[in-house]
């Protein structure tokens, strides 16, 4: 299945590095997300995009950091990562923002060393 | 209290039983309902929407009861295949937020 991909796949990264998850959703939906998954704890939302416009920050720390350029793509720009953000991040679509069920993309998992 | 509470399991049920998940809710405005699956080291995939009346696809059946806030999945005739995580999902509030509050999964595994 090709609706949502993700770039790259997997990551391994320093605590001083820069680096940017790509999230691309071929739906033509609306709504464009991102999430984490650690071990053992429920996918925490991160952001909301809807029509291009961020509508939720969960309170997610400033080294995070969205972009939107159109609704098709997503991008996550990392930088300054700790240890504990070491997870799968996954990216997610919808066809708007009302509750619409949603369809993953297949993650990036990432390691912070 | 959690969004979303579920059984964590693990459920390790025979190939060709019935197992059945509940999934209980905290916010009585949500108004959409689902249930995902997950499979090892991969992404959450819709296996169904809830509907108020009930709703059957094949071997699943998913039910609703907004009285107690519950959800349950019933899985008929087990196959191996079957074997996963079963995410809980509801959404927001009636407003039409975007959120969605995921569970943390009921762990499946099917036995030959």
């Amino acid at each position: 299945e090709t609706g949502v991909t993700q770039t790259p796949r997997h990551l391994v990264m320093g605590m001083t590095n820069k680096k940017s998850l790509k999230c691309e959703q071929h739906l033509g939906h609306n709504a464009m997300y991102w999430y984490k998954q650690s071990a053992k704890k429920p996918l925490e939302l991160m952001f909301v995009y809807n029509f291009k416009e961020q509508t939720e920050n969960n309170s997610v720390p400033s080294r995070f950091s969205p972009e939107c350029p159109n609704s098709s793509h997503l991008f996550l720009h990392l930088h300054t990562l700790q240890p504990e953000d070491s997870a799968l991040y996954l990216c997610a679509s919808s066809h708007t923002g009302g509750g619409d069920e949603q369809y993953f993309g297949p993650g990036t998992r990432l390691t912070v060393t | 209290r959690k969004e979303v509470e579920q059984d964590p399991g693990p459920f390790n049920v025979p190939e060709g039983a019935t197992v059945a998940f509940n999934c209980t809710y905290s916010n009585s405005a949500s108004q959409s309902f689902f249930w995902y699956r997950q499979d090892c080291r991969k992404e959450p995939k819709l296996l169904m929407s809830v509907y108020s009346s009930g709703n059957e696809d094949g071997r699943f059946t998913a039910q609703l009861n907004r009285a107690s806030q519950y959800i349950s999945l019933l899985i008929r005739d087990s196959k191996l295949s079957d074997s996963a995580t079963y995410l809980c999902v509801v959404s927001k509030d009636q407003t039409g937020a975007n959120n969605l509050f995921f569970g943390t999964g009921t762990r499946l595994t099917v036995i030959p």
